[in-house]
């Protein structure tokens, strides 16, 4: 069965540019969620998607956004980037019923803001 | 807020030795305790977890214990090898917040040969 795949690997932007990220969950599971890694703060809860529906949401700006389609399918978005956004994007797969807590994460995606 | 505590953050042993990391947690409605491994330029992977209807769980060489009342879970890792060396984190799920991971800050674990 393929893992969690993230597309792209890699993404460079400038401030105040915004960006879109992607994320194809294992086949079958219905929940996605996201998480911002960096060296300082370590591994940030971002958003859990489910069904098309934000489940829940972790202390980040309106900036950040994301959703979930019905192929169960997910994208983040960040609007006006700042230079504090660069980090490793990570975006976690789960059953989504009964089996909250087991997610299997994907490569991530790599995000520079110059 | 909630939070996990790890310590400690870096680790280095010889091959063979074992390895144990700990972590504490704020929250007493949580119940399932996860730990990750991550390789460097990859995510990271579940290896191990336990919840806490469970005291103790074990695979192969890895081991994981739970005491709720102190609100303190472990990892042992035994006969460590080169290729253990990687970050792991622990986990600790936020059933009052509708299933929040919150994650610890991550041990740097380095195994020398």
């Amino acid at each position: 069965k393929a893992g969690v795949t993230q597309t792209p690997r890699y993404l460079i932007k400038t401030r105040g540019q915004q960006v879109t990220l992607s994320c194809s969950p294992i086949s079958g599971h219905r929940s996605v969620s996201w998480y911002q890694q960096t060296p300082g703060q370590g591994l940030q809860f971002l958003f859990e998607y489910f069904s098309e529906t934000q489940r829940n949401k972790g202390n980040f700006p309106g900036r950040f956004s994301g959703r979930q389609f019905s192929n169960s399918r997910s994208e983040m978005n960040v609007s006006t980037l700042e230079l504090g956004d660069s980090a490793l994007y990570l975006c976690a797969s789960s059953l989504g019923i009964g089996h909250r807590g087991e997610q299997f994460f994907g490569p991530g995606t790599r995000l520079t803001v110059l | 807020g909630e939070n996990v505590e790890q310590h400690p953050s870096t680790l280095s042993v010889q091959e063979g030795d074992s390895a144990v990391i700990k972590c504490t947690y704020s929250d007493s409605a949580s119940n399932y305790f996860p730990w990750y491994k991550q390789e460097l330029g990859k995510g990271p992977q579940l290896i191990i977890d336990i919840r806490s209807n469970v005291g103790e769980k074990k695979d192969q060489r890895i081991a994981v214990t739970l005491n709720k009342t102190a609100k303190h879970f472990s990892l042992h890792i035994t006969e460590t090898q080169p290729e253990d060396s990687a970050v792991y984190f622990c986990a600790a799920l936020l059933e009052n917040q509708g299933g929040k991971l919150i994650f610890g800050q991550g041990t740097e674990l380095s195994v020398k040969p």
